[in-house]
């Protein structure tokens, strides 16, 4: 079966320091992966996707970025955070193709806490 | 611009007792409809889903929804609810008038009494 993991699950970092979170998935391959952003009292906020190594689509301008070097992990990093980078961050993956049963199904991980302080 | 909108931020109710959480999206074409709930400091977890066929869809834990397509609503219920069931809930869309993107509710929250 497919796993997603997602760490770290708790981070608090000052302002202007860098950020680097990681997000693994098994059991599938070249699937679709994505970061979602949920802020304090506000619904999901989709900040990059990708739909294989490399390729990388930003929804949203921001400070944030997206790499995947490889097949299953996708990273969201930062140079410099700000305070309005906090929030809940998680990570998800879809199947590609497969049909309507599998292919629009988004399965998320276990999310992290970024506090930026 | 294509959104969905859950009408109730907090639904409060007592235990045992029927709810109902309330969900309209915009769009006039075909779409996936999604359900999924997150526990307090966890992620999300899928609920239910309505990818075609019969317009009532059961799902975990008890909760069921009905797609109305006239209406294009998309209500999650369930008959009798537990103090386990306090969470937040989450109405998603799916489509290509969407871009193919998960497109979330802003979410309401579940508030069990005893």
């Amino acid at each position: 079966s497919q796993t997603i993991h997602q760490w770290p699950a708790t981070l608090v970092q000052p302002v202007g320091s860098p950020l680097s979170l990681e997000c693994t998935v098994e059991g599938t391959s070249n699937p679709n992966l994505y970061w979602y952003r949920q802020a304090a009292g506000r619904g999901l906020q989709l900040l990059f996707y990708s739909v294989g190594i490399g390729q990388i689509s930003s929804e949203v301008p921001q400070n944030l970025s997206a790499s995947r070097p490889q097949d299953r992990q996708f990273i969201l990093s930062s140079k410099k955070l700000l305070l309005s980078d906090s929030g809940f961050y998680l990570c998800a993956w879809s199947q590609v193709g497969g049909g309507k049963s599998s292919g629009n199904t988004i399965y998320f991980g276990e999310g992290s806490w970024l506090t930026v302080v | 611009a294509q959104s969905v909108t859950q009408l109730d931020s907090q639904v409060p109710v007592f235990e045992e007792a029927p709810v109902e959480l309330r969900c309209n999206y915009s769009s006039s074409v075909s779409v996936y409809l999604f359900w999924y709930v997150q526990y307090p400091n966890q992620g999300l977890q899928l609920l239910l889903k309505y990818l075609s066929g019969s317009t009532l869809v059961k799902g975990i834990n008890g909760f069921e929804a009905e797609f109305n397509k006239s209406q294009t609503s998309f209500h999650l219920r369930k008959p009798s609810v537990h103090i386990s069931d306090t969470a937040e809930y989450f109405c998603a869309v799916r489509g290509s008038q969407y871009g193919n993107k998960l497109v979330f509710g802003a979410g309401t929250i579940l508030r069990v009494k005893s």
